[in-house]
Parts: structure tokens; C-alpha cells; sequence
């Protein structure tokens, strides 16, 4: 099983509509979790972090946690064409370990 | 500007060969970091540094070395012994190495084997 495992997509949202990414991860003592987005040919930049349990929202991102069930998920609302890029989760794990997902391919059709 | 550049952008390796790929960061970060991200796979750490003249072997470390003289330099030296090296490489820095910190990434360098 993989420490942190996201679908690679690509998924398919048209202009407007609400994006949903998903992350799940194996660690029950996982404490903390970044998003990260990436052009392609780029670099990450990081979006959002997320610590406790709920949502997180900063902008058009909202990013949640759900320990028990062990995911972390990023809703991108009215989606943009600027919005396409791969979303790469990122996990610290109870070994104090930073693990990246393999990224999710988002397509924001005009 | 504050921020970290990575040269060349692309580098061509011929078999049996040494490579260095450049990192530097004037954000006056204690910590920096090289990863590695292949097609279809997550980042994966090479080696990683929290102060000058101190490193530490990452998940993949086999194949690569590196140096830290300076606290804005984190030279990467991909040897022979590096049997896949062709790859993108991601150089980061963060303020002193928690990992609660963000990581900054620096603009890459991809490399090809001839």
C-alpha cells in the first residue's frame, strides 16, 4: 500500500464548475498535509496546508481533512482554464516524513 | 528578488559520466533539499541538508552526492553509478528543516542521457 495515493486523472471539470481532488494516505499518525500545484514543466508551488480536522478555505480553494478516514481532499470553486496543472498531495507522517502523492492531472475545459 | 535558481535548465549526460547540477537560494534558508520526480511517481528525496557541512542520505540516495560549503549553495553531482539518471530534479529550501515547513522549490533542472 502506498503511503500517500491519489488518482493521476486526468479529471475533466468544464469553466465554473467546483473540482474535486483526492488524497488518501496509510499513516494513522499523519499530522499535517499540503497541496501543492504544478505546471507542467514547473515546479510545485504550494497552495494550501492543512493541520486539524474540517475545511480550510483561502479563495476559490478549500482544502479537508478527515483523519479517521484517513483523506485529505481540495475543492477549486468556479473553476478556471488557468486552474490546469497536476495537484500534488503531500504528507507528514508519523515518522516526521514528508511524502508526496504521484499528482492528479486537472483539464479545466473553456 | 528573493528566490532559488537552479542551472542549467537542461543538462545532457553521457554514459560513464559526472554531472553537477546547480542550486542556489538567497532567501538565507538554514535548510535545503534535492529531490527527484519521474513520470507517473511523486517527488522522491535524494539528500537534504540542514546546515553548513551537514547532510543526510534521503529515500534514494545511491548514485548521487552532494556538498554544502555555503548556506545559498546545494550542489547535486550525479555520478555513474546512477544507472537511470534521466529524470527532472527539484532543488527546495525551507527556513530551518521542520517538517512542518513549507518547502520552496526552485525551477528545476531536467536531465537526459545521450
Amino acid at each position: 500500500q502506498k503511503e500517500v495515493e491519489q488518482n493521476s486523472g486526468p479529471l475533466s471539470v468544464p469553466e465554473g464548475a467546483i473540482a474535486s481532488l483526492n488524497c488518501t494516505y496509510s499513516d494513522r499518525g499523519s499530522q499535517s498535509f499540503f497541496w501543492y500545484r504544478q505546471y507542467s514543466g514547473k515546479s510545485p508551488e504550494l497552495i494550501m496546508s492543512i493541520y486539524s480536522n474540517g475545511d480550510k478555505e483561502d479563495g476559490r480553494f478549500t482544502a479537508q481533512l478527515n483523519k479517521a478516514s484517513q483523506y485529505v481532499s481540495l475543492l477549486i470553486r468556479d473553476s478556471q482554464p488557468s486552474d490546469s496543472a497536476t495537484y500534488l498531495c503531500a504528507v507528514v507522517t508519523g515518522f516526521q516524513k514528508l511524502v508526496f502523492g504521484t499528482g492528479t492531472r486537472l483539464l479545466v475545459s473553456p | 528578488d528573493g528566490g532559488i535558481t537552479q542551472s542549467p535548465k537542461y543538462l545532457f549526460r553521457k554514459e560513464g559520466q559526472n554531472v553537477t547540477l546547480s542550486c542556489e537560494q538567497n532567501l538565507n534558508h538554514d535548510a535545503m533539499y534535492w529531490y527527484r520526480q519521474d513520470p507517473g511517481q511523486g517527488l522522491r528525496l535524494i539528500y537534504y541538508s540542514q546546515i553548513v557541512n551537514d547532510f543526510q542520505k534521503g529515500d534514494i540516495a545511491e548514485g548521487y552526492s552532494v556538498s554544502r560549503e555555503k548556506k545559498e549553495s546545494f550542489p547535486l553531482t550525479v555520478t555513474s553509478a546512477q544507472k537511470n539518471p534521466t529524470a527532472f530534479y527539484l532543488c527546495a529550501s525551507s527556513i530551518q528543516g521542520g517538517v512542518l515547513e513549507t518547502q520552496y522549490f526552485g525551477p528545476g533542472t531536467r536531465l537526459l542521457v545521450l
